[in-house]
């Protein structure tokens, strides 16, 4: 059961250009969000999170919009470089495991290419 | 330092062999995880572990199982390995029980099932 969807798959843009990855989920419990990046041969790495009482959370070239209403969230990055190519993790804090105890959901990730 | 680190980073082994992936982290975190990584499904959790000997299955558990005698260091073991096991594995941490906040992971372990 998959309560957190990206999209797209895979998403290609220039150097300089603004690459938007989108986020959705369907519980309404979800209350925390972090993004993760993950480069090649690495584990993914904490990149910026938004709170659920938040719409907007900004660090540098990231930003999170996020729409509570409409349980949706994008993660924006202005002036792309190709030191940004990875593949990007959308996660939510209130998932319950089969057994009832609380886990992370993540979803399947973006894939990013910047072309220079 | 924060850091997880994950022992071995290859691994290569035979169908039906017995396997130990081992994972440590510096941080005195109370939560640990185990997940697996194949292309196109994203991080799939396979066990959490809240505390010491204080584990919990995940999304998909089976053929698996945890060891956590530590707080510090988080096991995870294929008994009698598939192919299907062939993927990368990730063990992370977090500070806070019940699997929320900030995880931090290792650099992960290449396991081939042959």
């Amino acid at each position: 059961q998959q309560q957190v969807r990206q999209s797209p798959q895979s998403l290609t843009v220039w150097e300089g250009e603004t690459a938007i990855l989108n986020c959705s989920y369907e519980n309404s419990a979800f209350d925390y969000f972090p993004w993760y990046q993950q480069f090649p041969g690495e584990g993914p790495a904490l990149l910026i999170s938004i709170l659920s009482v938040s719409d907007k959370k900004e660090d540098g070239r990231f930003t999170i919009f996020f729409n509570k209403r409409e349980k949706k969230l994008s993660l924006h990055i202005a002036d792309s470089q190709p030191g940004d190519s990875a593949t990007y993790f959308c996660a939510a804090r209130g998932g319950v495991t089969s057994g009832g105890n609380y886990k992370p959901t993540f979803g399947k990730g973006t894939s990013l290419v910047v072309h220079p | 330092d924060m850091k997880v680190t994950q022992m071995p980073r290859y691994l290569i082994k035979r169908m039906g062999e017995n396997v130990l992936l081992e994972c440590g982290q510096d941080m005195s975190h109370e939560t640990m995880y185990w997940y697996r990584q194949d292309p196109g499904l994203g991080l799939q959790l396979i066990y959490i572990s809240y505390d010491v000997d204080s584990n919990s299955e995940g999304d998909i558990p089976k053929g698996y199982r945890v060891s956590r005698k530590k707080r510090e260091h988080f096991s995870l073991i294929l008994d009698s390995a598939k192919t299907n096991q062939t993927s990368v594995y990730f063990c992370a941490s977090s500070l806070s029980l019940g699997g929320g906040n900030t995880l931090y992971f290792g650099a992960g372990t290449r396991l081939s099932v042959l």
